[in-house]
């Protein structure tokens, strides 16, 4: 069974600061991550993808992979109240139709 | 440029009843998914499908029934509704082709509920 590991949150941070979200997976064949921001009644809509190790920076986001802790993460500079949504990691193994979703971590940021 | 849409967005029925959920991408895109969404579940596939007369099971499938005969559509039905079906279901979408195109890309939703 793969698995994709979240934190529930709520993360809070104040405006202005870095937000952290952590993932984990399950499992050591997994080749694409991705990054979807969902706020409440609405649908996911993708922030970032990876495949390679290291980091991708995409404006105030910069996801992060590192394979052989099997930890996916996503940071985001100068947070905005805007921001504050669920944040759900995904994980593909098979470059095709095999997603599977974090729980999601909820993200406040504070005003 | 739709992109994807669902319909219909809210759904209320009766335990035992069909229902059918649509979707439709504007994009061509090969792959296309159905997912279900519940607090403290997250989401879940229920059916995908590769291309045009091609499907096969998620993680949760009973109950539910795909068919896709033309590549922009694939409706999901529920053969005799009962209550754990209430739900929100997502459509997905995405494109067969090199690593980076595998992207999905979300519907709006249908919130449905089975009373």
């Amino acid at each position: 069974q793969k698995e994709v590991e979240q934190n529930s949150g709520p993360l809070s941070v104040p405006e202005g600061a870095i937000a952290s979200l952590n993932c984990t997976y399950s499992d050591r064949g997994s080749q694409s991550f991705f990054w979807y921001r969902q706020y409440s009644g609405k649908s996911p809509e993708l922030i970032m993808s990876i495949y390679s190790n290291g980091d991708k920076e995409d404006g105030r986001f910069t996801a992060q992979l590192n394979k052989a802790s099997q930890y996916v993460s996503l940071l985001i500079r100068d947070s905005q109240p805007s921001d504050s949504a669920t944040y759900l990691c995904a994980v593909n193994w098979d470059y095709g139709q095999n997603f599977v979703f974090g729980p999601g971590t909820r993200l406040s940021v504070l005003p | 440029d739709a992109g994807i849409t669902q319909s219909p967005r809210y759904k209320i029925t009766e335990t035992g009843r069909q229902v059918t959920l649509m979707c439709h991408q504007t994009w061509s895109h090969s792959y296309m998914f159905w997912y279900r969404q519940d607090l403290g579940h997250g989401l879940r596939l229920i059916y995908y499908s590769a291309a045009a007369d091609i499907t096969d099971k998620g993680e949760v499938p009973d109950g539910y029934v795909v068919s896709r005969s033309k590549t922009e559509n694939f409706p999901l039905t529920l053969e005799s509704a009962t209550r754990s079906q209430t739900s929100v279901y997502f459509c997905a979408s995405s494109e067969l082709g090199v690593k980076s195109s595998y992207e999905q890309y979300f519907g709006p939703g249908t919130r449905l509920t089975v009373t």
